[in-house]
């Protein structure tokens, strides 16, 4: 059976500095994994996704998440918050041969000035 | 990338109604719909897997007498809470995958969203 876990309920840093948004998943088989974001009140955008490929995946607005497997992590980073990228963020694993997925609890991310 | 289109945004509604919520995709074809609900301060739960053409598969725990699902074209799912009460105000979500595009890790594309309030 597969499932995440995210570390950390809520993350602040100021603005400028890393970000790092942990992630933890198990699966019986190479999982499919992805990151999304969602702010306030608005649907979830797709930051980035592992499909078995290169280990480090680059997605979009400077985020980055790296699969490690002797890890079973996929913890996303970005070098520089910026204060636009307070949101909610979910590590997400894909389950089952119609794809539903499956959601970690999520992780909101503040940025201070 | 492909759109997914989900209405209303928001919705206040009376206890006892009924409200339908409806999720397109714009510009795929989705045989497969999937429908979220995400308590406050929590993830998002899967609530069914809707087929174009077929019944829904529904999780555990989900009243499918409550929640009815019809998926009756490529392109459009609707959600209806019946009988709406109080504790179904939530933030519904509906996602699809663009199948022709294939693949493992093919990536869902996910409506706005809807906020339910039952008053």
């Amino acid at each position: 059976a597969q499932s995440v876990t995210q570390l950390d309920s809520h993350v602040s840093v100021s603005e400028g500095t890393p970000v790092l948004l942990r992630c933890n998943y198990s699966s019986s088989y190479s999982p499919s994994l992805f990151w999304y974001v969602q702010h306030p009140n608005k649907g979830l955008q797709l930051l980035l996704k592992y499909t078995s490929a290169a280990t480090l995946v680059k997605g979009i607005n400077g985020f980055e998440a790296e699969f490690k497997k002797s890890e079973t992590s996929f913890h996303l980073t970005k070098p520089s918050a910026h204060m636009s990228d307070a949101a909610e963020y979910f590590c997400v694993v894909k389950a089952g041969s119609q794809g539903n997925l499956i959601f970690g609890k999520g992780t909101k991310l503040s940025v201070k000035p | 990338g492909a759109v997914v289109s989900q209405h209303p945004s928001r919705v206040i509604c009376k206890s006892g109604t009924s409200v339908k919520i409806e999720c397109r995709s714009l510009d795929f074809q989705a045989t497969t719909m999937f429908w979220y609900r995400q308590f406050p301060k929590k993830s998002l739960m899967l609530m069914a897997t809707s087929n174009e053409g077929s019944k829904a598969t529904y999780e555990q725990g989900v009243e499918k007498d409550k929640f009815l699902i019809n998926h009756a074209s490529l392109t459009l799912s609707t959600l209806t809470v019946t009988s709406a009460h109080p504790e179904d105000s939530s933030f519904y979500i509906c996602s699809a995958r663009d199948l022709a595009r294939g693949g493992e890790g093919t990536e869902a594309f996910f409506g706005q969203g809807t906020r339910l309030t039952v008053v």
